[in-house]
C-alpha cells in the first residue's frame, strides 16, 4: 500500500516561497505509470490540480499556475517537492501530494495546511 | 481544460435513501472519469473510476454509470457515514479539473 506524507512550514510571508515535499513509502517513486502529483484546496472550496512530475523528471503545470510553481523528484530518497514563489494570502490553502495512476488519483498524502500570511 | 458541472451542490438526505448525484461535462471525456469522496478534514478518497468501476474496497453501494458528457453516482442505500462531498474529475487530459462538489448533508 502506497503511502504519502507532505512536509513543510505551515505558514509562509507574502511574497515568499512556498517549499513542500512528499515522502513516498510502500513502493518505488521510480516506478512507470505513475505520476507524482500535488493538489490543493482553498478554504471551503473545491479541488485544484497544481500539476505533476514523473520519475524521469517530466513535468506538467497548471497553466493557471506555471508560472510561479517548480516540481522537482529525488529518486534516491524516494521523494517529490513543490515550490511555489511569489505567494499571497490567495495562496492560503490545504496542500495535497497524490499518486496518478493511469485511472484516477488512488492515493493522497494527509494533507498540510499552508497559511500565507506576514 | 474540461469544465465540470455538478448537481444539486447541496442534498439533504436520510440514511437509507437512495441517492443520485450528477456530473457534467462540457466536452466529451469517454469514460475517464473519476469520483472522490472527501469527508471533513480528511483528504479525499477515490470512489470509482472508468466511469463506473468501484475502487479497491469500495462498498457496492456505490455505482457510477454514463459516459460522454454525462455521468451519475448512485448511493443505493446511503448509510451514516457516506455522508460527505463528491466530486467527480475527468482524467483524460491534463489540466486537470473537477466538479465543484457534491455535499451530502443530514435531513
Amino acid at each position: 500500500q502506497v503511502q504519502l506524507r507532505e512536509s513543510g512550514p505551515g505558514l509562509v510571508k507574502p511574497s515568499q516561497t512556498l517549499s513542500l515535499t512528499c515522502a513516498v513509502s510502500g513502493g518505488s517513486i521510480s516506478s512507470s505509470g505513475q505520476y507524482w502529483s500535488w493538489f490543493r484546496q482553498l478554504p471551503g472550496k473545491g479541488l485544484e490540480w497544481i500539476g505533476y512530475i514523473y520519475y524521469s523528471g517530466s513535468t506538467y503545470y497548471n497553466p493557471s499556475l506555471k508560472s510561479r510553481v517548480t516540481m522537482s523528484v529525488d529518486t534516491s530518497n524516494n521523494q517529490f517537492s513543490l515550490k511555489l514563489t511569489s505567494v499571497t494570502a490567495a495562496d492560503t490553502a490545504v496542500y495535497y501530494c497524490a499518486r496518478d495512476y493511469y485511472y484516477g488519483i488512488d492515493f493522497w498524502g494527509q494533507g498540510t495546511t499552508v497559511t500565507v500570511s506576514s | 481544460e474540461i469544465v465540470m458541472t455538478q448537481s444539486p451542490a447541496t442534498l439533504s438526505v436520510s440514511p437509507g435513501e437512495r441517492v443520485t448525484l450528477s456530473c457534467r461535462a462540457r466536452q466529451s471525456v469517454s469514460s475517464s472519469l473519476a469520483w472522490y469522496q472527501q469527508k471533513a478534514g480528511q483528504a479525499p478518497r477515490l470512489l470509482i473510476y472508468g466511469a463506473s468501476t468501484r475502487a479497491t474496497g469500495i462498498p457496492a453501494r456505490f455505482s457510477g454509470s454514463g459516459s460522454g458528457t454525462e455521468f451519475t453516482l448512485t448511493i443505493s442505500s446511503l448509510q451514516s457515514e457516506d455522508f460527505a462531498v463528491y466530486y467527480c474529475q475527468p482524467y483524460n487530459n491534463w489540466p486537470y479539473t473537477f466538479g465543484q462538489g457534491t455535499k451530502l448533508e443530514m435531513k
